[in-house]
């Protein structure tokens, strides 16, 4: 847990604002991801990262964005944040050449 | 389309009872199954299965693998009000992108 912090925690905000989340890491791990968390349907994946600047799509990423500039900072963007965006985000990390995925304390949004 | 399936989605139970939590698969490359335990936060590591018929275990928590069948079970033995949380199954089934597919998830409920 002390490895990946998240901010913010809490955010509420209105239809069509654009929205940043930041995920930060301390352990020099070359995967971060983004999901989401939605009551029935576990984790599902917005994006994910294998490298600074090296970014591909998950299952869920219609309306979402990412950059990585740096090793230890993952961003997840809304553009134009939509009722449906409400949820939690998590971000995660993994060494290369692993499965284990460690997870950061979420991020709940809520779009009104 | 990759699918994870976890059942039941809920269950509740007293103490002292054994559980079997189940998770089916359904992906064109597999590589890996693990599950995640999450409490009133992030999900945090429980196993990883790779190998068919080979128990991992840890303390009153034993997990198996079928690729045959294509499922695994996640047993708890003499559950505690402490193993109250979500349980998480996901497939890892992209090749050295740790991207993993997971499951709805099955919410436990230890009552004393």
């Amino acid at each position: 847990d002390a490895g990946i912090t998240q901010s913010p925690r809490h955010k509420v905000t209105e239809t069509g604002t654009p929205v940043t989340l930041r995920c930060h890491q301390t352990e020099n791990h070359r995967y971060m991801y983004w999901y989401r968390q939605d009551p029935g349907h576990g984790l599902r994946l917005i994006h994910y990262s294998y490298g600074v600047k090296d970014t591909d799509k998950g299952e869920v990423s219609d309306g979402y964005s990412v950059s990585r500039s740096k090793t230890e900072d993952f961003l997840l963007t809304l553009e134009s944040a939509t009722s449906s965006q409400t949820s939690v985000y998590f971000c995660a990390i993994s060494p290369a050449g692993t499965y284990e995925q460690y997870f950061g304390p979420g991020t709940r949004l809520t779009v009104t | 389309e990759d699918k994870v399936v976890q059942s039941p989605l809920s269950l509740v139970v007293h103490e002292g009872d054994t559980v079997t939590l189940n998770c089916s698969y359904e992906v064109t490359n597999f590589r890996s199954l693990l599950w995640y335990k999450q409490e009133k936060k992030a999900p945090t590591f429980l196993f990883m299965l790779t190998s068919s018929g080979i128990e991992k275990k840890s303390g009153r928590l034993s997990s198996i693998l079928d690729k045959k069948e294509l499922f695994s079970i996640l047993n708890i033995t003499a559950t505690q009000t402490g193993d109250s949380a979500i349980y998480l199954c996901a497939v890892e089934a992209a090749k050295d992108t740790g991207k993993l597919i997971f499951g709805q998830g099955t919410t436990l409920q230890v009552k004393p």
